[in-house]
């Protein structure tokens, strides 16, 4: 992989339902995987920054895990609510030492 | 509150002018990233510094120039070179030695070509 992917584009899911979405990155020369929240008519919010294998975090409702060896990063949802609504970014330094961000995952959720 | 004051919101340009996106931070951080967003694409790293006086090009730097004068300062700007300018261009903000530090955003300045 030679840039950061994120997949599904879009998801709508229902409210209360848990959902997750996957973040794929070089694992070779691994510095760290960044996401980001980024709600309609604001600014990109930091949600974690991770850079141990197998670390996971956890942020209210919001929790991600990190493979380092294989190159993936799971989010998750627990309990889906309308404010969740928003685009999240992950994102990886490479070799070069620049910061990649993938297309993000467009969430929707669905009273 | 500490943060990072992007300005105009919008901005119109003709075609064959230079403009200039303003950028200022009060979080005392040493480094500060312009990227641009188009319809469809992810964020894409134009220019970044990561002191004062010191800068270094993103993967997207033609047509563009910055300068680093100041530590809150960061200005980003675009020039005739730049043939398709019309995009959302984020300034950010981090700690110094970046790839593991959270980045803090503007809320962003849409450019467009009249």
């Amino acid at each position: 992989i030679l840039n950061v992917e994120q997949s599904p584009q879009s998801l709508h899911v229902q409210e209360g339902d848990s959902t997750n979405f996957t973040c794929s990155f070089p694992s070779s020369n691994f510095y760290a995987l960044h996401w980001y929240r980024w709600e309609t008519a604001k600014s990109p919010e930091a949600l974690f920054v991770m850079t141990l294998n197998g670390d996971e975090k956890k942020k209210g409702r919001i929790s991600a895990t990190l493979n380092t060896k294989e190159g993936y990063s799971y989010l998750y949802i627990k309990g889906s609510q309308p404010e969740d609504s928003a685009t999240y970014l992950c994102a990886s330094p490479n070799r070069d030492d620049k910061i990649i961000f993938g297309k993000g995952t467009r969430l929707h959720i669905l009273p | 509150d500490g943060g990072i004051t992007q300005s105009p919101k919008y901005l119109f340009r003709k075609e064959g002018q230079n403009v200039t996106l303003s950028c200022e931070q009060n979080l005392n951080h040493d480094a500060m990233y312009w990227y641009r967003q188009d319809p469809g694409q992810g964020l894409r790293l134009i220019y970044y510094s990561q002191i004062v006086n010191d800068f270094q090009k993103g993967d997207i730097a033609e047509g563009y120039s910055v300068s680093r004068e100041k530590k809150e300062s960061f200005p980003l700007t675009v020039t005739s070179a730049q043939k398709n300018p019309t995009a959302f261009y984020l300034c950010a903000s981090s700690e110094r030695g970046y790839s593991n530090q959270p980045q803090h955003f503007g809320d962003g300045t849409r450019l467009s070509i009249l």
